[in-house]
C-alpha cells in the first residue's frame, strides 16, 4: 500500500510553546489529508481535513487558531499545536487519500506522540 | 454518517479463524464498508473494503450480507500479530472529502 510518514514520532514540549508535526505522502501525491487525535484507550477523533492549496476544514469543537494546519504541497501537510498545554498531550495521527484504479483508499501515518509538560 | 456497531472485544486462539462482525443497519447505497486495524501505539492500517460483493485479499476476507446491513471480517488463521483493535467504518464517496469516522472498534485478543 501507499506510505504515509509522520515526523516527529515523539515530541516533548513545554507548556505555552508551539510544536509542529509533519505528515508526508512518500510515494504519491495527496490533495487531501486528514488529522486525527487519539487519547489513551479511546478511538480516533477527526480534527480537520487538510486540502492542498486551500484552508483546512475543521470538525466541530476543534479550535482552528490553536491547531494550525498547512497543506502547501501535494506531499506535505503540517499540524502546529500553538500555545500547547498539558491537556493537548495526545497521539496525533495523519492520513492521506490515495487514488488508484479501484477508486481511493485512505492510508495512515505512524502517529506522533505529543507530551506537554 | 451512518453508524456501525461492533462487539467491544473478542478472543481467539492462534492458528484459528476469526470472524469479526459489524452491524450497519442504516447503510446507504453509496456507502463502502471499510475495515482498518490499529496495533498499539501505531496508526491504523488498511485491511480491506467492499461495496456489495465479498472481497478477498492477502490480509483477510470481507463477507457482506445480501441486504448490506451487516458484514464480517474474516481472518483465516489468527496469529499473535493480529492482536489489535479492528474498526468497521462506512465511507461514503459522495461529498467532497469522503472522510473516515471511527467508532470504538473491536479489540481482538489472540492467545497461544
Amino acid at each position: 500500500g501507499a506510505v504515509v510518514s509522520q515526523h516527529p514520532s515523539r515530541v516533548i514540549c513545554k507548556s505555552g510553546t508551539s510544536v509542529k508535526i509533519e505528515c508526508r505522502s512518500l510515494d504519491f501525491q495527496a490533495t487531501t489529508m486528514f488529522w486525527y487525535r487519539q487519547f489513551p484507550k479511546q478511538s480516533l477523533m477527526l480534527m480537520a481535513t487538510s486540502n492542498e492549496g486551500s484552508k483546512a476544514t475543521y470538525e466541530q469543537g476543534v479550535e482552528k487558531d490553536k491547531f494550525l494546519i498547512n497543506h502547501a504541497s501535494l506531499t506535505l501537510s503540517t499540524l502546529t499545536v500553538t500555545s500547547a498545554h498539558p491537556e493537548d498531550s495526545s497521539f496525533y495521527i495523519c492520513s492521506a487519500r490515495f487514488w488508484d484504479r479501484g477508486g481511493n483508499t485512505i492510508y495512515f501515518g505512524e502517529g506522533s506522540w505529543l507530551t506537554v509538560v | 454518517d451512518a453508524k456501525t456497531t461492533q462487539p467491544n472485544s473478542m478472543e481467539s486462539n492462534e492458528e484459528e479463524p476469526v470472524h469479526l462482525p459489524c452491524n450497519h443497519s442504516t447503510i446507504s447505497g453509496t456507502d463502502y464498508i471499510h475495515w482498518y486495524r490499529q496495533l498499539p501505539s501505531q496508526g491504523p492500517e488498511y485491511v480491506i473494503h467492499g461495496l456489495t460483493s465479498n472481497v478477498n485479499n492477502r490480509m483477510a476476507s470481507l463477507a457482506i450480507a445480501e441486504d448490506r446491513k451487516s458484514s464480517t471480517l474474516i481472518l483465516h488463521r489468527a496469529t499473535l500479530r493480529d492482536a489489535a483493535v479492528y474498526y468497521c467504518i462506512l465511507r461514503s464517496l459522495t461529498g467532497t472529502a469522503s472522510k473516515l469516522t471511527f467508532g470504538t472498534g473491536t479489540r481482538l485478543q489472540v492467545t497461544l
